[in-house]
């Protein structure tokens, strides 16, 4: 079975771009949870998707936004890049309850 | 604040011996808990998952959970250079999942 997915899987911007990152979750798992993990921080949760329904939200700045579409594929937004969104973005995808998540190799992005 | 506690390291232990990783969580209402292992550049890896009080194997590995004591552990046994990474400690309640900071193992041959 495929696991989960993510493109791309570097990413260099400049402070003020948006980027979208995408995340394919193992098929018949219907949640998508985002993360972002840095040195000092550790992981760091951003959201929570389930069956294209937003269920949990991290304490993140707007900027940061999400979806999930009706085949589980899910998208990530970040808004006016700043320097310090510099980290890995990690996906993880869940079948439900009890929740047991597995993660993507994740995206690297790197804001100059 | 939902907290998951684990103690940074880095945790020695000789190759063959019994590595014990430790994790304390703040929420009583948790009702599953993972232990992820990550290798530097690498994502997590699940290793091991455990909902209810008692002990739980998989091979080199033993998950422990004390829901009273609000205690998480996880024992590796005959300990290999391969195992040399960051155990990550997770818990999950009504609220997402709540990762520590992890552990940093080091296996010494």
């Amino acid at each position: 079975k495929a696991g989960v997915t993510q493109t791309p899987r570097y990413l260099i911007k400049t402070r003020g771009q948006q980027v979208t990152l995408s995340c394919s979750p193992i098929s018949g798992h219907r949640s998508v949870s985002w993360y972002q993990q840095t040195p000092g921080q550790g992981l760091q949760f951003l959201f929570e998707y389930f069956s294209e329904t937003q269920r949990n939200k991290g304490n993140f700045p707007g900027r940061f936004s999400g979806r999930q579409f009706s085949n589980s594929r899910s998208e990530m937004n970040v808004s006016t890049l700043e320097l310090g969104d510099s980290a890995l973005y990690l996906c993880a995808s869940s079948k439900g309850p009890p929740w047991e998540q597995y993660f993507g190799p994740g995206t690297r992005l790197t804001v100059t | 604040q939902k907290e998951v506690e684990q103690n940074s390291g880095p945790l020695s232990v000789p190759e063959g011996a019994i590595a014990s990783l430790n994790c304390t969580y703040s929420d009583r209402g948790s009702q599953s808990f993972f232990w992820y292992r990550q290798y530097s550049g690498k994502s997590p890896e699940l290793i091991m998952s455990i909902y209810s009080n008692g002990d739980k194997e998989d091979g080199r590995f033993t998950a422990q959970l004390n829901k009273a004591s609000q205690y998480v552990s996880l024992l590796i046994r005959d300990s290999q250079p391969s195992d040399s990474a960051t155990y990550l400690c997770a818990v999950r309640g009504n609220t997402p999942l709540v990762f520590g900071k992890g552990t940093r193992l080091s296996v010494i041959a």
